[in-house]
């Protein structure tokens, strides 16, 4: 089975910068997405990890280390718009298929 | 809108009663997912296809749900006797096949939002 765990929620100022935090536990870890969701609207991608390391998408970027079973989203230059919950996402390629578990998500409130 | 489809977007039902949503994936992702999401929740594994084979099922889910691929394009998901507990947020997604480095992320529909009452 999986076990995703991240914050429930966090605060952040306009302008800051903040890191989400998850840690995950699979048996066949095959990837790791993170995924943003506004309020009423269907989850959208914005980063992938599969290899140790970091990886950049403009002011998103994705941590990822397998053998601590962590990943982290940071977000830098925080706008009002990304006010929203960020979903970690597991896949797991045990026994050949590519199930994806997602966490409880974390809301993040960005004030003023 | 990021090419999936999901209809109908909602759905008030009585307790009991059967109801059935359909997805269209993107054309050329040959995996669907079904997923329920309620207030305040991560969405939750329901099923999912590779082409028109259901590959992995839920242990969560109850004998009252089913979900068919046919022809590996559109997918349904039935719920027969509805209970108050179904209420929830019905999402389907879709993606390509691929491991390792390729991302191959899911691409979410609009959800369907049930209300049994």
């Amino acid at each position: 089975g999986q076990n995703i765990d991240q914050p429930t929620e966090m605060t952040a100022t306009e302008g800051a910068i903040v890191q989400i935090n998850c840690t995950y536990q699979t048996s066949g870890f095959n990837g790791l997405f993170w995924y943003q969701q506004h309020a009423g609207e269907a989850p959208t991608f914005l980063s992938y990890n599969v290899l140790d390391g970091l990886e950049e998408k403009g002011r998103f970027s994705s941590f990822l280390s397998r053998s601590k079973g962590y990943s982290y989203l940071l977000l830098k230059e925080l706008q009002m718009k990304d006010s929203a919950s960020y979903l970690c996402a597991v896949r797991d390629g045990s026994g050949g298929y590519q199930k994806v578990t997602f966490g409880t998500g974390t809301k993040l409130q960005v004030i003023p | 809108d990021t090419g999936v489809s999901q209809d109908p977007r909602h759905k008030i039902t009585k307790r009991g009663q059967n109801v059935t949503f359909r997805c269209d994936p993107i054309s050329e992702h040959n995996r669907l997912y079904w997923y329920r999401q309620t207030l305040g929740q991560g969405p939750e594994f329901l099923t999912y296809f590779q082409n028109e084979a259901q590959l992995e099922k839920s242990r969560l889910l109850s004998d009252r749900f089913s979900a068919e691929r046919p022809k590996g394009s559109f997918s349904t998901l039935e719920i027969q006797r509805t209970e108050q507990g179904d209420s929830a947020m019905y999402l389907c997604a879709s993606s390509l096949a691929g491991t390792g480095l390729r991302g191959t992320e899911q691409y979410f529909g609009p959800g369907t939002r049930l209300t049994v009452t």
